[in-house]
C-alpha cells in the first residue's frame, strides 16, 4: 500500500535555531516528492520538489534531501524565522499516469522568540 | 480562474445542520482531492475523484459525509446532521493525472465551525 509518513508530528523551535522534518515513503515505483508550506489560515504551497536522482535541493533557508534507496526525505531550516512557523506537507507521486498522489499528514512547527 | 477555489472560507453552523463546502478546482484537471485538518489530527484523507472512474471514498469518516463531482469540474462535500467533531478546516487540491511531475494545488480551504 502507497503510504507517506511525516514526523515529528509538531515542532517547537526557537527562532535562529535549525531543525529538520522526516519524510517517509512506500510509494512505487517513485516519480517524486514535494514538500509543501501551509501557512495559517492559508492553502499549501510547492516549496520543492525532488524527483529520483536529485540528493538534494536548495530553496533559500529550506535544503531538501531524498535518499531513493531508503525512500526518505528530509527538510532542513536553517536559522529558522518567526515566519516559518507553519505545516509542512509532503505528497508523493507514483510514476504511472492516472495514479493518485498520496499526502503526508503534515508537520506543524512552530518557532517563538 | 488561476487557482483553486473553496466556498465559503468560514462557515459556523448548528450542531444537527447540514451543510455544503464547495471546491472549484483548476480548469483541465482531472484529479480532485478533499481533506480535512483537525487541530492535532494533521492532514486527514476524504475523498478522491479521478477523471471519470469511480472516486475513492475510503476516508469519509460516517455515513454523514458524501461528496460529488458534476461534469467533472466543480465539487461539492456535504456533511449532514454536523457534529461538533466535525469542526475542522477542509482542503480541496486538484492535479493533472499524467503521473510523474504531478502537482497538487491546494484551495485556501473552508474553515467549519460546528457550535
Amino acid at each position: 500500500k502507497n503510504q507517506v509518513e511525516q514526523s515529528p508530528q509538531s515542532l517547537i523551535i526557537l527562532e535562529g535555531k535549525n531543525c529538520t522534518l522526516q519524510c517517509n515513503y512506500t510509494v512505487s515505483p517513485f516519480s517524486n516528492l514535494r514538500w509543501y508550506k501551509q501557512d495559517t489560515g492559508r492553502g499549501p504551497v510547492s516549496l520543492t520538489i525532488m524527483t529520483f536522482s536529485e540528493n538534494t535541493k536548495s530553496n533559500g533557508r529550506y535544503t531538501a534531501t531524498l535518499d531513493a534507496d531508503t525512500k526518505q526525505s528530509s527538510l532542513h531550516i536553517t536559522a529558522s524565522q518567526l515566519s516559518d512557523s507553519a505545516s509542512y506537507i509532503c505528497v508523493v507521486s507514483a510514476q504511472q499516469a492516472g495514479t493518485a498522489l498520496i499526502f503526508g499528514k503534515g508537520t506543524t512547527l512552530s518557532v517563538s522568540s | 480562474g488561476a487557482g483553486v477555489s473553496q466556498s465559503p472560507s468560514n462557515k459556523v453552523t448548528e450542531k444537527g445542520k447540514d451543510v455544503e463546502l464547495r471546491c472549484d478546482p483548476i480548469s483541465g484537471h482531472t484529479a480532485l482531492y478533499w481533506y480535512r485538518q483537525s487541530l492535532g489530527q494533521g492532514l486527514e484523507f476524504l475523498i478522491y475523484f479521478q477523471g471519470n472512474s469511480a472516486p475513492d471514498k475510503s476516508g469519509l469518516p460516517s455515513d454523514r459525509f458524501s461528496a460529488e463531482r458534476t461534469g467533472g469540474s466543480v465539487s461539492t462535500l456535504t456533511i449532514q446532521r454536523t457534529q461538533q467533531e466535525d469542526s475542522a478546516v477542509y482542503l480541496c487540491a486538484s492535479s493533472l493525472l499524467e503521473g510523474g511531475n504531478t502537482e497538487a494545488f491546494f484551495g485556501q480551504g473552508t474553515r467549519l465551525t460546528v457550535v
